[in-house]
């Protein structure tokens, strides 16, 4: 069984660029959740998606952009990239919505910008 | 707001003693859960609880869940210097459109000298 990837590990991006992140959800599961990380704190939900479709959304700017695909991997975009944007972003997959809601995450992506 | 407190923030110990870390809220959870994250990486899934006043072992660590299901606590027991690292739980809200968010707490950073 395939645990949840993501790519790339780092970036370092300047402010006002664009960045896209991937994840790859564990095998059999249909829902990916993403969530940011600052330093010294608990990730924050960004937004989630089941079945390609976005099924909830965290206190985050528009800039922030979502999709999933159809073998369930999913790509977070962030445009017009701000200082404060840096940290580490998670993605998280589930077996469902619902439920116990336990998921399963991956080992971050991590964005600085300059 | 942050909806789950976690105390202590952090804690710093000797091998051998043992160690409570709480997480509280004013606000009923479906299900919670704890996890562990080392540095640089995602956290890694320790236990979910779903029913009050549940109490779940995993070798030297207990997880309990309060009756009202709004709090939680971690209880190791002999802890070891592998046990070092940033203890987080998170809360899955009941009620209309639970779409499996996560309420991360703001994490418990533990240090466990040999």
């Amino acid at each position: 069984e395939t645990g949840v990837t993501q790519s790339p590990t780092h970036l370092i991006k300047t402010r006002g660029q664009q960045v896209t992140l991937r994840c790859s959800s564990q095998s059999g599961h249909n829902t990916v959740s993403w969530y940011q990380q600052a330093l010294g704190q608990g990730p924050q939900f960004i937004f989630q998606y089941y079945r390609e479709e976005e099924n909830g959304r965290g206190n985050f700017p528009p800039r922030f952009s979502g999709l999933q695909f159809p073998n369930y991997s999913s790509e977070l975009n962030v445009n017009a990239l701000e200082l404060d944007d840096s940290a580490l972003y998670l993605c998280a997959s589930s077996l469902d919505v619902g439920g116990t809601n336990e998921q399963f995450f991956g080992p971050g992506t991590r964005l600085t910008v300059l | 707001t942050q909806l789950l407190e976690q105390s202590p923030q952090f804690l710093s110990i000797q091998e051998g003693e043992n160690l409570t870390v709480y997480c509280n809220s004013s606000s009923v959870f479906s299900s919670l859960q704890w996890y562990r994250q080392e540095p640089g990486e995602g956290p890694v899934l320790l236990v979910t609880v779903v029913t009050g006043g549940e109490v779940k072992k995993l070798k030297r660590l207990t997880f309990q869940f309060g009756d009202a299901r709004k709090d939680s606590s971690l209880h190791i027991t002999a802890a070891q210097p592998g046990d070092t690292g940033l203890y987080l739980c998170a809360g899955a809200k009941v009620g209309s459109g639970n779409t499996g968010k996560l309420i991360f707490g703001q994490g418990t950073t533990l240090q466990v000298k040999p």
